[in-house]
């Protein structure tokens, strides 16, 4: 149980493109989301944390006009990324919390690949 | 805030080897710890959590974490490692104030390299 997937896996764009990245629970309502991106050989460096209904909070230093967030539903948050560049490219990765779950763990999406050219 | 400092960026081991990464945090309020391990191109994984009650926990794949309040550790061990426990350990706070599910904070991450 507690399973979060991410679609796409892997994704190329065209610089100035914009990319949309799908996080899902599957077997459960999550009430928060988050997003992570993760530089090569780096730690995770949470963008920002979305509540079912409501607007997300973005951690310092991220953009929230090049990073939209939206999360419409409790098993689906989007990260889009928009007019992306190649210093956009970076491994994304969402996690889930829900309060019918143990309420302090977030579990974790599979990542999502993005390379701009 | 919190941090976390995991000072091995790479630990190499021997199969069948004790390994034991390390970590350290710092906060000003109490947190919950946890241990993660990613395989290459993969999300994280949970290892371990410490929540409250015995210091010494015990995760999924053999290994274990004890939490030592007075060095502000949490250091991983297994006793005897497997080449499949090659991977990246990462080192995690979240503060119990606001419910602990919510903001991590990672480390730098420990490559494990388990060779033959």
């Amino acid at each position: 149980g507690a399973v979060v997937s991410q679609h796409p896996s892997r994704v190329i764009c065209k610089s100035g493109t914009s990319v949309k990245i799908e996080c899902r629970s599957l077997d459960f309502q999550a009430t928060t989301m988050f997003w992570y991106r993760q530089f090569p050989k780096k730690s995770l460096m949470l963008m920002a944390t979305s509540n079912e209904g409501s607007k997300a909070t973005y951690e310092q230093g991220v953009e929230k006009d090049k990073f939209l967030i939206n999360h419409a539903s409790l098993t689906l948050s989007t990260l889009t990324v928009t007019s992306a560049h190649p210093e956009d490219s970076s491994f994304y990765i969402c996690s889930a919390r829900s309060t019918d779950r143990l309420p302090n763990e977030q579990y974790f999406g599979p990542g999502t690949r993005l390379t701009v050219t | 805030a919190q941090s976390v400092t995991q000072l091995d960026s790479q630990v190499p081991v021997f199969e069948e080897a004790p390994v034991e990464l390390r970590c350290n945090y710092s906060s000003s309020v109490s947190v919950y710890l946890f241990w993660y391990v990613q395989y290459p191109n993969q999300g994280l994984q949970l290892l371990l959590k410490y929540l409250s009650g015995s210091t010494l926990v015990k995760g999924i794949n053999g290994f274990e974490a004890e939490f030592n309040k007075s060095q502000t550790s949490f250091h991983l061990r297994k006793p005897s490692v497997h080449i499949s426990d090659t991977a990246e350990y990462f080192c995690a706070v979240s503060d119990r104030l606001t419910g602990g599910g919510n903001k991590l904070t990672f480390g730098t991450g420990t490559q494990l390299k388990v060779e033959l």
